[in-house]
């Protein structure tokens, strides 16, 4: 079965030290693979995303992540965390295949910055 | 600006109501999606639309149903057949079949009282 795997449930950071949420995925012929960003009872915002370009994605607010086919992992970072950055992030991937429709959500990695 | 409404923004139920929430996008985007998200879940597919007047179950789609007349909406019906449906409900639309991400809407949050 297809699946995300992100790997705290919760990270806790300082202001101005870097940030790192892990996301592994099962393998599969050329997934997508996105994260997004959710503040407290909002939708859903689009980070970032890789779509079988460039390896290293650059996203939205100094965020990126590194697709590693060998490790099947989708690790997102920054060098330097802003009191903003509080919130839930979530690893998306979308599997290819004839009429593939649905994405695949890890369960979220909750992100504390602390001043 | 294009995006997605969903309204209203905070719904009340009692047991063994229907209620329906609205989902409007001005992005034509041919598919749209509803999600039920719960604390330490993640986002569950309830279901999806690829097309006017087509819908797909997704894996919660129990005590659920939708219609698509219009391209620009997608409206969820929470029956009274869900007997768990106190949650944050998200609506999503995308160009295709997502293959370059999905576009949310706000979300609903839905109490049952």
């Amino acid at each position: 079965a297809q699946s995300v795997t992100q790997l705290d449930s919760h990270v806790s950071v300082s202001e101005g030290t870097p940030v790192l949420l892990r996301c592994n995925y099962s393998s599969s012929y050329s997934p997508s693979l996105f994260w997004y960003v959710q503040h407290p009872n909002k939708g859903l915002q689009l980070l970032l995303k890789y779509t079988s370009a460039a390896t290293l994605v650059k996203g939205i607010n100094g965020f990126e992540a590194e697709f590693k086919k060998s490790e099947t992992s989708f690790h997102l970072t920054k060098p330097s965390a802003h009191m903003s950055d509080a919130a839930e992030y979530f690893c998306v991937v979308k599997y290819s295949g004839a009429g593939s429709y649905q994405l695949t959500f890890g369960k979220g990695t909750k992100l504390s910055v602390i001043p | 600006d294009g995006g997605i409404t969903q309204s209203p923004k905070y719904l009340f139920r009692k047991e063994g109501q229907n209620v329906t929430l609205s989902c409007e996008q001005n992005l034509n985007h041919d598919a749209m999606y509803w999600y039920r998200q719960d604390p330490g879940q993640g986002l569950r597919l309830i279901y999806y639309s690829q097309i006017v007047n087509d819908f797909q179950k997704g894996d919660i789609a129990e005590g659920y149903s939708v219609s698509r007349e219009k391209k620009e909406s997608f409206p969820l019906t929470v029956t009274s057949a869900q007997k768990n449906p106190t949650a944050f409900y998200l609506c999503a639309s995308s160009i295709g079949s997502g293959n370059y991400g999905y576009t949310f809407g706000s979300g609903t949050r839905l109490t049952v009282v």
